[in-house]
């Protein structure tokens, strides 16, 4: 069965980075591109990104360009993002989900909470 | 403010029904990309509920059905039951931002 299994809960300082990985199991790594979305505290879900896993392509959200970095690692069917610069209102928690784009993102990660904070 | 505008809450008593709606513009929904809905459930990742804008996916009860029409597209919930209780999304492609937006979610409570 597919599964994302993301790694634990972070606690940055404001100015730090942060990197989530999604480790990917039940299917053919390089066959789907994997997104990542973001939910602060109380809020809705914000799409962050998208990485093909098959090339590398990515397509970041406007508002995180120059601040956030998809990666994967086919060795190891992984994906990962990290976010620089953090500040508080990065707190949220973080999904990884596979789908691109123009599809849906039928499996999901199991959220990955980021905390910054002094 | 989201691309996507769906109502805050809806709410319905056990057995009824209850639509939600999204309404987009002319550079996604208009524009002819799919709409997807997710359901969330409290403390829980978000799961895949209708794709392609009127398809479920394996497991999801015949209960849940989408449409779309025009830059407009709602999720439909017959038979309403306690488990529903969660917040509702909508996700479709922005050609203007070149972007996956989410709507900003609909709160079901369910009398």
């Amino acid at each position: 069965q597919v599964q994302l299994v993301q790694s634990g809960a972070e606690v940055k300082k404001p100015g730090a980075s942060v990197k989530v990985s999604c480790k990917a199991s039940g299917y053919t790594f390089t066959s789907y591109g994997i997104s990542w979305v973001r939910q602060a505290p109380g809020q809705g879900l914000e799409w962050m990104g998208w990485i093909s896993a098959y090339n590398g392509n990515t397509n970041y959200a406007q508002k995180l360009q120059g601040r956030v970095t998809m990666t994967t690692d086919t060795s190891t069917s992984t994906a990962y993002m990290e976010l620089r610069s953090l500040r508080s209102d990065d707190t949220a928690v973080y999904y990884c989900a596979r789908g691109g784009v123009l599809v849906s993102f039928d499996y999901w990660g199991q959220g990955t909470l980021v905390t910054v904070s002094s | 403010q989201s691309v996507l505008t769906q109502p805050p809450s809806v709410s319905g008593a056990p057995g009824q029904r209850v639509t939600i709606s999204c309404t987009g513009s002319s550079s996604n929904i208009g524009a002819g990309y799919d709409v997807h809905w997710y359901q969330q459930l409290p403390g829980t990742a978000p799961k895949l509920l209708i794709y392609g804008n009127s398809n479920r996916p394996s497991g999801v009860p015949d209960r849940f059905s989408g449409s779309k029409s025009g830059t407009s597209a709602s999720l439909a919930i017959t038979g309403l039951q306690a488990e529903d209780e969660a917040d509702y999304y909508c996700q479709s492609y922005d050609s203007s931002l070149s972007e996956k937006v989410f709507g900003g979610g609909t709160k079901l409570t369910v009398l």
